[in-house]
């Protein structure tokens, strides 16, 4: 079946470190991939997204790496701050007549002071 | 520019019952999508209307409905509450054509 996953539940940074978090995919003919940010009490909130053409893109502090080939989508944060903490989920888009959005379960980033 | 709005926050109702929800988009977005997200899961798509018509629906049973209203809020119904359905339901709004969702605070519905 089709599906998102996250392989790491749980991941716990220093603040000042970098921070990865992966997601996998199985869809091939998705087109398009969002990483969105979920704070306690909040609804997810949009942090960056990727094209299925692209293999990577950059924001402030962030940038999503697509990797085609094995259906692996990774979110890189620099510089951690406390206010990175929360939950991480990436997306999977398939358009083409009809939008379906797939969500993984979702990392939670725990930043240590 | 205001948010995505749900109400309520807050919804107990027992099992059996039925549940009303509630969204009001951005201003200016005509798409509305639904996702229940239960303790320890990921997001569940469950609907997306656009232009006051059902675009495509996820898998869940027919219980679940909504609909779209010309101002473009959306409503979720849930009818014949089961303990399952205890879960925050988000809505969602995006500009016609863009893929880019915002999303509202949710309502955490609880079924006793």
């Amino acid at each position: 079946g089709e599906n998102v996953g996250l392989h790491l539940p749980t991941l716990s940074v220093q603040e000042g470190d970098n921070s990865i978090i992966n997601c996998a995919y199985s869809n091939s003919a998705s087109d398009y991939f969002i990483w969105y940010k979920q704070e306690s009490g909040k609804g997810p909130q949009f942090i960056i997204d990727i094209r299925s053409n692209m293999d990577k893109r950059q924001g402030q502090r962030v940038t999503v790496l697509l990797n085609k080939t094995v259906k692996h989508l990774s979110l890189q944060i620099a510089a951690t701050q406390p206010g990175d903490s929360a939950v991480y989920f990436c997306a999977e888009i398939r358009s083409g007549g009809y939008q379906k959005v797939t969500f993984g379960t979702g990392t939670k980033l725990q930043v240590i002071p | 520019e205001a948010g995505v709005t749900q109400s309520p926050t807050h919804l107990i109702k027992t099992r059996g019952q039925q549940a009303t929800l509630r969204c009001s988009p951005i201003s200016g977005h005509t798409s509305v999508y639904w996702y229940q997200q239960a303790l320890g899961l990921g997001l569940q798509f469950l609907l997306w209307y656009d232009e006051g018509e059902e675009r495509n629906r996820g898998n869940f049973p027919p219980r679940f409905s909504g609909r779209q209203f010309p101002n473009y809020s959306s409503e979720l119904n849930v009818n014949a509450l089961e303990l399952e359905d205890s879960a925050l339901y988000l809505c969602a709004s995006s500009l016609a054509g863009r893929d880019e969702q915002f999303f509202g605070p949710g309502t955490r519905l609880t079924v006793l």
